[in-house]
């Protein structure tokens, strides 16, 4: 079953404090995604991954940045939390533009 | 930028009733359009992908697409009190970009 895994699912963090999200993928897909999703303001594109280390900003990057060592693994980290980065992230990855597959999701509470 | 607006906002229909939710894009470069459906709190199901003008039917869900005019959109036949859920449209310019989303049209389904 083809399928993009998130760990965690649920995260609480003190502002401050380092975050990891990470997301794995079984379809050696070339192409991932981190997105936030905010009421109101819709899934924002955080960044974009073409392959290994070939990763380029997407729409939203400030606060973030992200590490693609393997093409399975794809992820989102946060030096030093704020508050404003609670969000739900969703990660994504694509054959090409034909095939998007999303995760579940991570719920992120920066307290 | 590409931008995705949704209409309406909100949306209540009788069961049984025909449900239109409407997308407009500003690139008319887009070649791949996605309408997916997400549950409270919970990831992002897909339900059609288009990427020629015209008509591409999946089961109960029916995506027109009309690039000349920016705009795309989803009929829900038969809908049913399970199909209350916030219907984003999602549009792309190729891979590279990933996918622009709309804010979503909020359905519910009244016996």
């Amino acid at each position: 079953d083809m399928k993009v895994t998130q760990m965690p699912r649920y995260l609480i963090k003190r502002m401050g404090e380092n975050v990891l999200l990470e997301c794995g993928q079984d379809m050696s897909h070339e192409t991932m995604y981190w997105y936030r999703q905010d009421p109101g303001l819709g899934l924002q594109l955080i960044y974009i991954s073409y392959d290994v280390d070939s990763n380029s900003e997407g729409d939203i990057p400030k606060g973030y940045r992200v590490s693609r060592k393997k093409r399975e693994h794809f992820s989102l980290i946060l030096d030093s939390a704020k508050t404003n980065q609670t969000s739900v992230y969703f990660c994504a990855s694509s054959f090409g533009n034909s095939d998007y597959t999303f995760g579940s999701g991570t719920r992120l509470l920066v307290i | 930028q590409q931008k995705v607006q949704q209409s309406p906002e909100s949306l209540t229909v009788s069961e049984g009733a025909m449900a239109s939710l409407n997308c407009t894009f500003s690139d008319g470069t887009s070649n791949n359009f996605r309408w997916y459906r997400q549950h409270s709190a919970k990831g992002l199901e897909v339900l059609v992908s288009i990427f020629s003008d015209g008509e591409k039917e999946e089961g109960r869900f029916t995506a027109h697409l009309n690039r000349a005019n920016l705009h795309v959109s989803l009929h829900i036949r038969e809908p049913q009190p399970s199909d209350s859920a916030v219907y984003l449209c999602a549009v792309s310019m190729g891979y590279a970009q990933g996918l622009t989303f709309g804010l979503g049209t909020r359905v519910s389904v009244f016996p």
